[in-house]
């Protein structure tokens, strides 16, 4: 079974949709969350930590559902600019896991 | 600029040759990290280093791939022997972690794109 899993999509949605990412993962020992951004050929970004009581970052919000291992990321208003695959990543030990990633295009 | 540099960018190799890629992590990074990704995957842990120790190598690593960070700076992967399932982006990504914690931020390069032909 893999670290992390996560719908690859792909996402197409208006500008100014609301959208959802869900991203699960398997082992409960498991300590920190994140969402990484990744463009096209470009290099994972830090995009927020995910915190048990949720986070808010703008239009970004992340949440995390430790009894049921689930980890979500909602985009409000979206900008074409949020184009991009939206990595689930988390850590157990010292490793990161990472999903595959949710693409998402925002249309005009 | 101060962030993390990967050399070189693009790599092009028959099957069977030596490539060796090099990574300079942000200065006063105490971890270096190892990945590869490929094409609708996300990264996958190749091995980290703690300063220049390597504390931990994944599965995937076979024995034709090794790693070094000699001075607790600049680190080297090199994969002998390569083969063509061995194309892939392979990043490389530092942090700075205190003293306690197991982890902190990952700061990426921009790659190394392998072709093996």
């Amino acid at each position: 079974r893999k670290e992390v899993e996560q719908d690859p999509g792909p996402f197409n949605v208006p500008e100014g949709a609301t959208v959802a990412f869900n991203c699960t993962y398997s082992n409960s020992a498991s300590q920190s969350f994140f969402w990484y951004r990744q463009d096209c050929r470009k290099e994972p970004k830090l995009l927020m930590s995910v915190y048990s009581s949720g986070n808010e970052d703008g239009r970004f919000t992340a949440q995390l559902n430790r009894a049921s291992q689930y980890i979500s990321l909602l985009i409000r208003d979206s900008k074409l600019s949020d184009s991009a695959t939206y990595l689930c990543v988390v850590a157990t030990g010292n490793q990161f896991y990472f999903g595959t990633g949710t693409s998402l295009t925002v249309i005009p | 600029d101060t962030g993390v540099s990967q050399d070189p960018r693009h790599k092009i190799t028959k099957r069977g040759q030596n490539v060796t890629f090099r990574c300079d992590p942000i200065s006063e990074h105490n971890r270096l990290y190892w990945y590869r990704q490929t094409l609708g995957q996300g990264p996958e842990f190749l091995t980290y280093f703690q300063n220049e120790a390597q504390l931990e190598k994944s599965r995937l690593l076979s024995d034709r791939f090794s790693a070094e960070r000699p001075k607790g700076s600049f680190s080297t992967l090199e994969i002998q022997r390569t083969e063509q399932g061995d194309s892939a982006m392979y990043l490389c990504a530092s942090s700075l972690v205190g003293a306690g914690e197991s982890y902190n931020e990952q700061f990426f390069g921009p790659g190394t794109r392998l072709t093996v032909l």
